[in-house]
C-alpha cells in the first residue's frame, strides 16, 4: 500500500541558511499535517493543510513557511536555521473521516551545524 | 485545552510477560478516537492500535490491547507475550480538535523488553 513519502531522510545544513522538506501523503488523503519531534521530545504540531488550504498553526517560527500544491504535496521552508532547529520533521497525512486514522512517513531528520 | 497524560516515563518487562502502558486524556467531546503510535530506534512513527469512543467493546490487535474506561478518561495499552522487538518509544495520542483534528500526543513511555 502507498505510504506517506518524505525527502529527504537526511538534511545536513549550516546555521543561517535554508532547508525545504517534502512530504507526498496518501492518495485520496486530503490533510497534511507537519510535525517536529527533537530528541527525547514528543512530537510536537507546527501546521496543516486541508485542500491546499491551511487549516490550523501550532508552535511554528516565523523562519518557518508552508504550503500545499494542487497534487496534495506539501512543502516545509525553514530559513535562517539554527542550532535549535535540529529535529525529526514527521508529515502525516489523513482523510476527513476522523476514524481513518493518521499515516506518518518515515520523517525528515535535519542536523544543523 | 485538549491534554494526554502519559505518567510513566520508562518501563521494563521480561520478554513474553505482559506490560500495561497508562494514558489518561482530558477532552469535552462524546464522540472521538484515540490512537497508540509505537516509534522504535528507527524512530518510524507506527499506529498500533485504535480505538472508537463510542465502542465499549475495547481494541484488539493480536498481542496488543486496550482497556477503554470512558468514564474515568483512561486509555491503557497491554502487551501481552512481549517481544524483543516490541522495545519502543509508546505514545497515546488523540485528535485534538480544531478543524482538522491534529493528533495531540502524550509525553511518551520508553518500553524495554528484558531477554
Amino acid at each position: 500500500a502507498a505510504g506517506v513519502i518524505q525527502s529527504p531522510r537526511h538534511l545536513i545544513k549550516e546555521k543561517r541558511e535554508t532547508a525545504t522538506l517534502k512530504c507526498y501523503p496518501i492518495p485520496r488523503h486530503d490533510t497534511v499535517y507537519w510535525y517536529q519531534q527533537g530528541p527525547g521530545q514528543d512530537p510536537q504540531f507546527l501546521i496543516s493543510f486541508y485542500e491546499k488550504m491551511q487549516s490550523d498553526k501550532g508552535s511554528i517560527p516565523d523562519r518557518f513557511s508552508a504550503q500545499q500544491f494542487s497534487d496534495y504535496h506539501s512543502e516545509l521552508n525553514m530559513s535562517s536555521l539554527e542550532l535549535g532547529d535540529s529535529a525529526l520533521y514527521f508529515c502525516a497525512s489523513s482523510r476527513t473521516v476522523r476514524n481513518y486514522g493518521y499515516t506518518f512517513g518515515s520523517g525528515t531528520r535535519l542536523t544543523v551545524v | 485545552a485538549q491534554t494526554v497524560t502519559q505518567s510513566q516515563p520508562e518501563m521494563s518487562v521480561q520478554e513474553a510477560e505482559t506490560v500495561t502502558l497508562s494514558c489518561t486524556y482530558d477532552t469535552s467531546e462524546s464522540d472521538y478516537y484515540l490512537f497508540w503510535y509505537k516509534q522504535p530506534p528507527s524512530r518510524q512513527m507506527i499506529l498500533v492500535i485504535r480505538q472508537e469512543a463510542y465502542k465499549q467493546q475495547n481494541a484488539t490487535e493480536n498481542r496488543f490491547s486496550v482497556n477503554f474506561q470512558k468514564a474515568a478518561k483512561s486509555f491503557s495499552l497491554k502487551i501481552s507475550d512481549s517481544q524483543l522487538g516490541d522495545a519502543a518509544m509508546y505514545f497515546c495520542a488523540y485528535p485534538g480538535g480544531g478543524r482538522d483534528d491534529k493528533i495531540i500526543f502524550g509525553k511518551g513511555t520508553r518500553l524495554h523488553i528484558l531477554p
